[in-house]
């Protein structure tokens, strides 16, 4: 099956660092990559949806300037959180669908901490 | 609003148990609807999916059901084991530009010996 990897799988920062979090498809080509975020004892929330070669579409409440997201490569997705706080931490999850079917293939996540 | 809502929020069982896992749902138009396992710090995995013709799907000791009708869908455990604990996240799929996803909120399941 299709696989999604994250790196890295945990990471602990200083406030008002930026961090980059990397989300690969291994195996097939991802036309589209979706980026998530889980608080604790929550479901998955969208923040954002990527397509190869074009900006970013976030959702309502999340800032674009802050959640910087690359899709550069049909394999490669970045997301990084610029200027982190404490209020950030979270776990993000990305998904990656390829260019047929709906199926959305998860990554096993990022835990982030910010100090 | 597209919403998917789950019952019970929390379920201790005991090891060997079954138990049954509610979802309800009114995403429009409706594409298909999936169940994911999530373990504690991983991300979701796949256990079943089903479109609007599919009334039963099974994989191993999971059994997911769907009701089209009344926009319910239920995922039955046998014989549970400890390696059950996890959270069972309902998700379904709008047949529209994008094929956005609905998540339910979850179901955290506790398996105990």
């Amino acid at each position: 099956g299709a696989v999604v990897s994250q790196h890295p799988s945990w990471v602990i920062c200083k406030s008002g660092t930026s961090v980059k979090i990397e989300c690969r498809s291994l195996d097939f080509q991802a036309t589209t990559m979706f980026w998530y975020r889980q608080f604790p004892k929550q479901s998955l929330m969208l923040m954002a949806t990527s397509n190869e070669g074009s900006k970013a579409t976030y959702e309502q409440g999340v800032e674009k300037d802050k959640f910087l997201i690359n899709h550069a490569s049909l394999t490669l997705s970045t997301l990084t959180v610029t200027s982190a706080h404490p209020e950030d931490s979270s776990f993000y999850i990305c998904s990656a669908r390829g260019p047929f079917g709906d199926t959305q293939y998860f990554g096993p996540g990022t835990r982030l901490t910010v100090l | 609003k597209n919403q998917v809502e789950q019952s019970p929020q929390s379920l201790i069982i005991l090891e060997g148990k079954n138990c049954t896992l509610q979802c309800n749902y009114t995403v429009s138009p409706f594409s298909n609807l999936r169940w994911y396992k999530q373990d504690t710090g991983r991300g979701p995995v796949s256990l079943t999916i089903m479109t609007f013709s599919e009334n039963t799907k099974s994989n191993g000791r999971y059994t997911a059901t769907l009701d089209a009708d009344t926009k319910q869908s239920s995922l039955h455990i046998t014989a549970s084991q400890l390696s059950d604990s996890a959270s069972y996240i309902c998700v379904v799929s709008a047949n529209n530009a994008g094929n956005m996803l609905t998540f339910g909120g979850g179901t955290r399941l506790m398996v105990k010996p």
